[in-house]
């Protein structure tokens, strides 16, 4: 099927490793963010999900880190395996107004080697 | 938990004809949001319900989409006339709390216009 992935930054780690995902969010006043996992031919999996009220939160193998004064957001894969590799999107949104948008970024491809 | 369910999971159709796009979201859950994905834009949100009610639809493209949710279980999108351009895959995403909170991705729809 079609791939989401041909012009995605990619990252190619070896199987074991850990793997480091980044994101920049543009918008300041975004306090809400999410990194979702999406294999091929699937919708995209929910990860893990961080507060602006918090900086680091940690999930089973991995971790979210958040610097909101560069407005950047990490996705920390520990001892990465094969079933890791998919494209991962960050989101995020603003508790400001009386609408919810979640805005997604444009997607990391990783790969995992064996 | 059959998570949230699309249909049908592949169209095709020919440019002009009218294409509708099915939702069951998961019961319980009071947001839902149509999302469209392709290669160039990304992952965008078109519009999203809470309790059955549209909220923002600023994302539909144009006229030509339209949206309902006539109940808690179920949501349609609707391309008439449909356009080349049109195809993409269409994800259905569902959320039990508004906002701030997980949404859950259905399987999406892949369209193809001719």
């Amino acid at each position: 099927g079609e791939s989401v992935g041909l012009h995605l930054p990619t990252l190619s780690v070896q199987e074991g490793d850990n793997s480091i995902i980044n994101c920049a969010y543009s918008n300041s006043a975004s306090d809400y963010f999410i990194w979702y996992k999406q294999e091929s031919g699937k919708g995209p999996q929910f990860i893990i999900d961080i507060r602006s009220n918090m900086d680091k939160r940690q999930g089973q193998r991995v971790t979210v880190l958040l610097n909101k004064t560069v407005k950047h957001l990490s996705l920390q894969i520990a001892a990465t395996q094969p079933g890791d590799s998919a494209v991962y999107f960050c989101a995020e949104t603003s508790s400001g107004g009386s609408n919810y948008k979640l805005t997604f970024g444009k997607g990391t491809l990783l790969t995992v080697n064996p | 938990d059959a998570g949230v369910i699309q249909s049908p999971r592949h169209e095709v159709t020919e440019m002009g004809q009218e294409v509708t796009l099915r939702c069951k979201p998961i019961s319980g859950h009071n947001s839902l949001f149509w999302y469209r994905q392709t290669m160039m834009r990304g992952l965008e949100l078109l519009i999203y319900f809470n309790n059955n009610v549209p909220i923002d639809d600023s994302g539909m493209p144009e006229d030509r989409f339209s949206a309902k949710m006539p109940n808690a279980s179920f949501s349609t999108l609707k391309i008439q006339p449909s356009e080349p351009r049109d195809s993409a895959v269409y994800f259905c995403a569902s959320s039990p709390r508004f906002p701030y909170n997980e949404q859950f991705f259905g399987p999406g729809t892949r369209l193809t216009v001719l």
